[in-house]
């Protein structure tokens, strides 16, 4: 596609929930990173994948969170039992080649209530 | 996890005026990025400087890379309506790919 396209654009849950987010890269990048943005805050890195694999996963929170990206293409941010603190914009960008400039999606807005 | 310092937090300026905001780190950092983000949209990449002392142009930004390469500075000259935003600035160390820190975000806004 023309950029990144994150899918759901807003999404509210229930505390214990389980939830996922998409994320379509620019199509051809290889690179793909997921970054949270809490309210007033910089986005803080949660993972980068090189392909299929997942190259840094340091930013994970906790055992959780959990991303795939099986084709090496889309991925997937999984939110096991979510916690009210776990609300924010998660972000995905994606570069053709690690350390060029990455494109950021819309973010989805997630909240857990 | 760490967030660059950014200053100042947030400006009220009149169109026209030129702008100066500057971000720092307690280590060091082999790349600096200004970003800037709009309401409801991801962070849209600015400049991108690769070198202690560099000082690089895009339009009416412009920014430097610190010597000591804990920090940078964006200027902005001529603001206008559209510059309405928060800036961020983030850095990105060698050998970690592309995982970058992020600032807190200079929150700008241009009155008429």
């Amino acid at each position: 596609g023309a950029g990144v396209s994150q899918t759901p654009s807003n999404k509210v849950t229930e505390k214990g929930k389980y939830v996922e987010l998409r994320c379509d890269p620019i199509s051809g990048h290889t690179a793909l990173y997921w970054y949270r943005q809490s309210l007033g805050q910089g986005p803080e890195f949660l993972i980068y994948f090189q392909g299929t694999g997942a190259a840094d996963d340091s930013g994970l929170p906790n055992d959780r969170f959990f991303a795939v990206r099986p084709e090496g293409s889309v991925s997937t941010l999984k939110i096991q039992r979510t916690e009210r603190g776990d609300s924010a914009v998660y972000l995905c960008a994606s570069s053709s080649v690690p350390n060029t400039e990455a494109f950021f999606g819309q973010g989805t807005r997630l909240t857990v209530v | 996890g760490q967030q660059l310092n950014q200053s100042p937090q947030s400006m009220f300026i009149q169109e026209g005026e030129d702008v100066s905001m500057n971000c720092t780190s307690s280590s060091i950092f082999n790349t600096w990025l200004w970003y800037k983000q709009d309401p409801g949209e991801g962070p849209v990449l600015l400049i991108a400087l690769y070198k202690a002392g560099e000082l690089t142009s895009n339009g009416r930004l412009t920014a430097q890379f610190g010597i000591t390469r804990k920090d940078s500075f964006l200027n902005i000259s001529a603001s206008i309506p559209s510059d309405v935003g928060i800036y961020f600035c983030a850095g990105q160390r060698s050998g970690t790919a592309s995982k970058l820190t992020f600032g807190t975000g200079t929150r700008l806004q241009v009155t008429l």
